[in-house]
């Protein structure tokens, strides 16, 4: 079983559109959860961090379920420019400081 | 924030040969990790760099296929040895900006093919 699962994409939504992006993860010692961003051929970006009690910005909301180990990623009213992937990235639990990154669920956003 | 300069950004190799990736931040910096990105995959942790001393690999990574330099604490170098088409990759430095969050900001990463 994989350290963090993601939805394996890739989504295809229409312009307005609200999509969710699901996660699971293996290691319950983990403390930190968050959404990264890559769009193509770029490096990953923080999109936001995930916080035990659900945590929005702007037209992104994520949401954390310690008990059952599973993040989502709301995204409301899609545009163009959300078009990329979105990376699920948790830390090992330890003192390591390490990330362990999902697979990624690719978004395609059309007019 | 802070600026990470990676280079080369992209190279051709040929097999057998090495590779020294480079990695500058413009402020000191605590934690810097090295990760691989694979076609068509995501993020895996090579190693963390260790200032002073060496590097704390991950399994399935080894010293002698990618030695890790971190002389201070805004510079590091990861060596790709003895290179073969497997290793064709990005491999990205990153950096941890504000000690403890565990929020990682990434270079633009050095795009690697083995011929």
């Amino acid at each position: 079983r994989k350290e963090v699962e993601q939805d394996p994409g890739p989504f295809n939504v229409p312009e307005g559109a609200t999509v969710a992006f699901n996660c699971t993860y293996s290691n319950s010692a983990s403390q930190s959860f968050f959404w990264y961003r890559q769009d193509c051929r770029k490096e990953p970006k923080l999109l936001m961090s995930v916080y035990s009690s659900g945590n929005e910005d702007g037209r992104f909301t994520a949401q954390l379920n310690r008990a059952s180990q599973y993040i989502s990623l709301l995204i409301r009213d899609s545009k163009l420019s959300d078009s990329a992937t979105y990376l699920c990235v948790v830390s090992d639990g330890t003192g390591r400081r390490a990330l362990t990154f999902g697979s990624g669920t690719r978004l395609q956003v059309q007019p | 924030s802070a600026v990470i300069s990676q280079k080369p950004s992209r190279d051709i190799c040929q097999r057998g040969t090495s590779l020294t990736i480079q990695c500058q931040v413009d402020s000191q910096v605590t934690m810097m990790f090295w990760y691989r990105q694979q076609p068509g995959q995501s993020l895996t942790l090579i190693a963390t760099a260790n200032q002073g001393s060496e590097a704390t690999y991950e399994s399935g990574f080894v010293i002698d296929k990618f030695p890790i330099s971190r002389p201070n604490l805004t510079f590091s170098t990861l060596t790709v040895s003895n290179m073969s088409p497997e290793d064709s990759s990005i491999y990205l430095c990153s950096v941890e900006l504000a000690a403890g969050a565990n929020v990682l900001t990434f270079g633009a990463g050095s795009r690697l093919t083995v011929l």
